[in-house]
């Protein structure tokens, strides 16, 4: 299982662009990269996934260089409500062992 | 169901207690995963079943804990003799055999008085 490296906590702005990097140096060819929200008292909530290239939703954007050894989810335009903790998870397909990073505390401020 | 259910929502129980968490995974999905975390912190690999197999059950934090699952649907985690440190939310989630997708519940919030 690809080990996990994001920063611990980001603060940013509201109306800002923001960019959290997770760092994945043994990913392995058939893993995907999946990131989740966390709000407190909830449970995570799946954002967006990618193999590779330029994954782009409704709420995000994930960016995944050629190496695919790091991906960078990128969150346009946040506002207050963007606040909470995003994982970044590396896996293969369903049934297996998952283990999740820290984490990334995003706070967003006026 | 629409999503992974998970009960009872909250629990406090006293200390030396035994207590029974469910979880109903999304129809289907062969693949599930408990967690647990604590206030403040990450999410804690406990054990994963595919099916009603668990291949790896080295998550379990002790003998106190025990976890399964029938009918390749839903499953129970158990805890024996409750610490006051088992206090945490316990969170599920389901995939699909082939899904890339995890799928977690709301959690089941313990407190151990």
């Amino acid at each position: 299982l690809a080990k996990t490296t994001q920063p611990i906590s980001m603060d940013s702005y509201e109306g800002q662009e923001v960019n959290i990097t997770c760092s994945h140096n043994n990913i392995a060819t058939n893993d995907y990269i999946t990131w989740y929200q966390q709000f407190p008292s909830q449970g995570p909530r799946f954002i967006i996934q990618g193999y590779k290239t330029k994954v782009t939703n409704e709420v995000a954007s994930l960016f995944i260089p050629a190496d695919r050894k790091s991906s960078t989810l990128s969150l346009p335009r946040v506002s207050l409500s963007d606040t909470a903790v995003y994982y970044c998870l590396v896996h293969t397909g369903g049934g297996n062992k998952l283990t999740f990073g820290t984490g990334t505390q995003l706070k967003v401020e006026l | 169901g629409a999503g992974v259910s998970q009960s009872p929502s909250n629990k406090v129980t006293e200390k030396g207690k035994d207590v029974e968490l469910r979880c109903d995974p999304i129809s289907g999905h062969t693949a599930l995963y408990w967690y647990r975390q604590s206030l403040g912190q990450g999410l804690e690999f406990l054990i994963y079943f595919q099916g009603n197999s668990a291949p790896d059950k080295s998550g379990l934090p002790s003998d106190r804990f025990s976890a399964e699952r029938t009918g390749g649907s839903v499953s129970t985690l158990t805890i024996q003799r409750t610490q006051q440190e088992d206090s945490a939310v316990y969170l599920c989630a389901s995939s699909s055999s082939q899904g890339n997708t995890i799928y977690f519940g709301e959690g089941s919030w313990l407190t151990v008085v």
